[in-house]
């Protein structure tokens, strides 16, 4: 149990183009998914909280228009960066608070974004 | 605020050489979970333990141990004989109660690459 996924695993852009970024749940229901950036060689940075059926919960610093979040049911969550840029090239990854230990986030593969 | 220091950037042993992966943690809470992930080269996060802040008992699973000691506000991975499988990034990871945001919002540390050479 516990497995997530996500899609794609890599995907190269060009600047200017959107990207969706696919997060699911396989064989769970997540209400709550989170989305998370990684830098190379750097730690994993929280980007926002997906609540299935209402607004994401951004953290600070991150820009809501710039990456849209989309929870529309309990096994899917998409993120969207929009018009992207060379320097939002990086490793998303998404994890989902697994109702058989809500305190504990299951991690997806990671999508790696190259932005040309 | 929460913090969590993993002052080991990287580390090299042979292989069967015992490692430990050291781990501070700071936080206001009382109430708290410890986690720690393995990332491999793959990239994805795999899941190893969690411990909450009333559980102060170590735990040994196969080749790994934790140990937690809130009196230092550490919880130190050991693995025991390691392998070259065991080569990847593993991060500690803090989930704290009400004061520092709610259980959901974990803080990692910054991960300790450890290379097992054959």
């Amino acid at each position: 149990g516990a497995v997530v996924s996500q899609h794609p695993s890599w995907v190269i852009c060009k600047s200017g183009t959107s990207v969706k970024i696919e997060c699911r749940s396989l064989d769970f229901q997540a209400t709550t998914m989170f989305w998370y950036r990684q830098f190379p060689k750097q730690s994993l940075m929280l980007m926002a909280t997906s609540n299935e059926g209402s607004k994401a919960t951004y953290e600070q610093g991150v820009e809501k228009d710039k990456f849209l979040i989309n929870h529309a049911s309990l096994t899917l969550s998409t993120l969207t960066v929009t018009s992207a840029h060379p320097e939002d090239s990086s490793f998303y990854i998404c994890s989902a608070r697994y109702p058989g230990a809500p305190d504990t986030q299951y991690f997806g593969p990671g999508t790696r974004l190259t932005v040309l | 605020a929460q913090k969590v220091t993993q002052a080991q950037t990287e580390i090299s042993v042979v292989e069967k050489e015992d490692v430990t992966l050291d781990c501070v943690y700071e936080t206001r809470d009382t109430t708290y979970y410890l986690f720690w992930y393995k990332q491999p080269p793959s990239g994805e996060l795999v899941f190893l333990i969690r411990r909450n802040s009333f559980d102060e008992q170590n735990e040994i699973s196969g080749r790994y141990s934790w140990n937690f000691q809130k009196s230092t506000s550490s919880f130190n991975f050991t693995i025991t004989a390691s392998q070259v499988v065991d080569s990847a990034v593993y991060f500690c990871a803090l989930s704290g109660g009400p004061k520092t945001g709610g259980f959901q919002k974990v803080t990692f540390g910054i991960g300790t690459k450890l290379q097992v050479i054959p």
